[in-house]
C-alpha cells in the first residue's frame, strides 16, 4: 500500500533542461511536503520543503508546486546540471491514528533517478 | 558536530549469523528511525523511537530489533541473518515527530550483504 506515490521512476534529461517530478500522497496530518535528494553512496539530505498556506516555493534552481486539491505535489529542476545528477525522494506527513491520539508519520516516495548529461 | 554517524559501512554476514548495526548522533534529537533502502523500493521504515526506552516498529520489523538506553545511540540488531536482508540500512534522527517541522538528518549508511 503506497501512501505517497512518485513518478517517473527515473529521468535522463540534457544539460539546461527542466525535469519534474511528480508525487501524489494519501491523507496527511498538517501541509509540509519536502524533498531530500541522495548522491551515490550517501545518506538522503534535505533539499526543499513547503510548508502550510503556501502552493509554491522557490530556492535557487529548485521549486516546489504544490496542489491541495489534487494531493499533488511537485519538484522542478530548472536549468539542470550534471552536477544535479541524484536520487530525489518526496515525502509527506501520512496520517497515523494510535491510543487516540493522531500524528504525521513522514512517508518517502519511492525516488527518482536523475541523470542530467553534459 | 559529526550528525549522524553509522558503523560499519560496509558487512558481509553468512546465513544465519548474527550482527548490530551502530548508530550514534550528537544533535540532542529524540527521535530515531530505521530505514532500509532496495533499488527502486524507496527507503522503508523498520523501527523508530521517541526517546530513550521508548520503540515502535515501522513498516518492515520483521527480522530485526532495536534498543534505544541513551538519546545518542540507536543500535539494530539482525539475530538471524537472511539473503532478503541484503540492503543498504540509513538511520536518522529528528528533532520532533510532530509538529509542522520534521527534518530528518541522515547517516552515510550500512551496505550490508547476506549470502
Amino acid at each position: 500500500q503506497q501512501q505517497v506515490k512518485q513518478s517517473p521512476q527515473s529521468l535522463i534529461v540534457q544539460k539546461g533542461g527542466i525535469p519534474i517530478i511528480n508525487c501524489a500522497y494519501e491523507n496527511t496530518a498538517f501541509d509540509y511536503f519536502p524533498w531530500y535528494q541522495q548522491f551515490p553512496g550517501k545518506g538522503p539530505a534535505l533539499l526543499i520543503a513547503i510548508r502550510p498556506d503556501v502552493s509554491e516555493k522557490k530556492e535557487g534552481r529548485f521549486t516546489i508546486s504544490f496542489n491541495k486539491s489534487a494531493k499533488q505535489f511537485s519538484l522542478h529542476i530548472m536549468d539542470s546540471q550534471p552536477g544535479d545528477s541524484a536520487t530525489y525522494f518526496c515525502a509527506a506527513p501520512i496520517l497515523r491514528r494510535a491510543g487516540g491520539t493522531s500524528y504525521g508519520k513522514l512517508t518517502f516516495g519511492q525516488g527518482t533517478i536523475l541523470t542530467v548529461h553534459p | 558536530n559529526a550528525g549522524v554517524t553509522q558503523t560499519p559501512k560496509f558487512r558481509i554476514l553468512k546465513i544465519g549469523q548474527s550482527m548490530t548495526l551502530q548508530c550514534a548522533q550528537d544533535m540532542n534529537h529524540n527521535y530515531m528511525y530505521w530505514y532500509r533502502q532496495d533499488p527502486g523500493m524507496g527507503l522503508k521504515l523498520i523501527y523508530y523511537s521517541v526517546g530513550a526506552g521508548i520503540t515502535d516498529k515501522g513498516e518492515v520489523p520483521n527480522g530485526y530489533n532495536v534498543s534505544r538506553s541513551t538519546t545518542e545511540d540507536f543500535p539494530l540488531r539482525l539475530e538471524l541473518a537472511a539473503p532478503s536482508q541484503t540492503s543498504v540500512y540509513f538511520c536518522a534522527s529528528s528533532y520532533s515527530l510532530l509538529g509542522t517541522y520534521n527534518e530528518q538528518f541522515f547517516g552515510p549508511g550500512t551496505r550490508l550483504t547476506v549470502l
